[in-house]
């Protein structure tokens, strides 16, 4: 079955940190690759997609994403975070093939402390 | 533009009844998606709806329906509720067919007692 894993369930960083959190999936054919976060009290927004092109893709507030096909991999990083990146992040595809549906992982719960 | 809306935001409903969520997603967006959210099994896809037909389904029991309007506002509805259909229930849309990127609007809390 098609899955996302995401290893890092609870992260902490004091501020001006580099962030990384591991995403791997479970698929063998074309997939288009998300990060979505969701700060508190709030409802999720897109970070950065990967549809095709250039396996390195930056996204909004200074994230960016390397698509790594051979390892399955959609790794997320940040070179400094503030603690206003507080948030769950959540990695997320869709297969291959007429559908949007999204198949999230479990999330990473990020607290940058200051 | 206006983001996705959903209706209501919060909602208690006791075991047995059943419960009609509304979805209106932003404009020109003809996809919508719903996803059940909680803090045990996380992120799960209910349906999709795409000019409204139902083109995908997640592994939900029957109780668990739904349906899109011509003018792309879709609904679902859960019938005969239990317990563990507590949770925040999302509704994503998007302007493309397949693949593309979603907005996901604010979701409506669901508590059974």
């Amino acid at each position: 079955a098609q899955s996302v894993s995401q290893h890092n369930h609870h992260v902490i960083l004091s501020e001006a940190a580099s962030l990384e959190l591991g995403c791997n999936y479970s698929y063998g054919g074309t997939v288009n690759l998300f990060w979505y976060v969701q700060y508190p009290g709030q409802h999720l927004q897109l970070l950065l997609k990967y549809f095709s092109g250039d396996p390195l893709v930056k996204g909004i507030k200074g994230f960016e994403a390397e698509f790594i096909k051979s390892k399955f991999s959609f790794n997320l990083r940040k070179p400094s975070v503030q603690w206003s990146d507080t948030a769950e992040y959540f990695c997320a595809v869709t297969p291959g093939g007429a559908t949007n549906k999204l198949i999230f992982g479990t999330g990473t719960l990020l607290a940058v402390q200051p | 533009k206006a983001g996705v809306t959903q209706t209501p935001r919060y909602l208690i409903k006791t075991r047995g009844q059943q419960v009609t969520l509304s979805c209106s997603p932003i404009s020109g967006h003809r996809s919508v998606s719903w996803y059940q959210q909680t803090p045990g099994q996380g992120l799960q896809f209910l349906f999709e709806y795409f000019s409204e037909t139902q083109r995908n389904k997640g592994n939900f029991p029957g109780r668990f329906s739904g349906r899109q309007f011509s003018n792309s506002r879709s609904e679902m509805n859960v019938s005969t509720l239990e317990l563990g259909d507590s949770a925040l229930y999302l509704c994503a849309s998007s302007v493309l067919g397949q693949g593309g990127e979603q907005y996901f609007g604010p979701g409506t809390r669901l508590t059974v007692t």
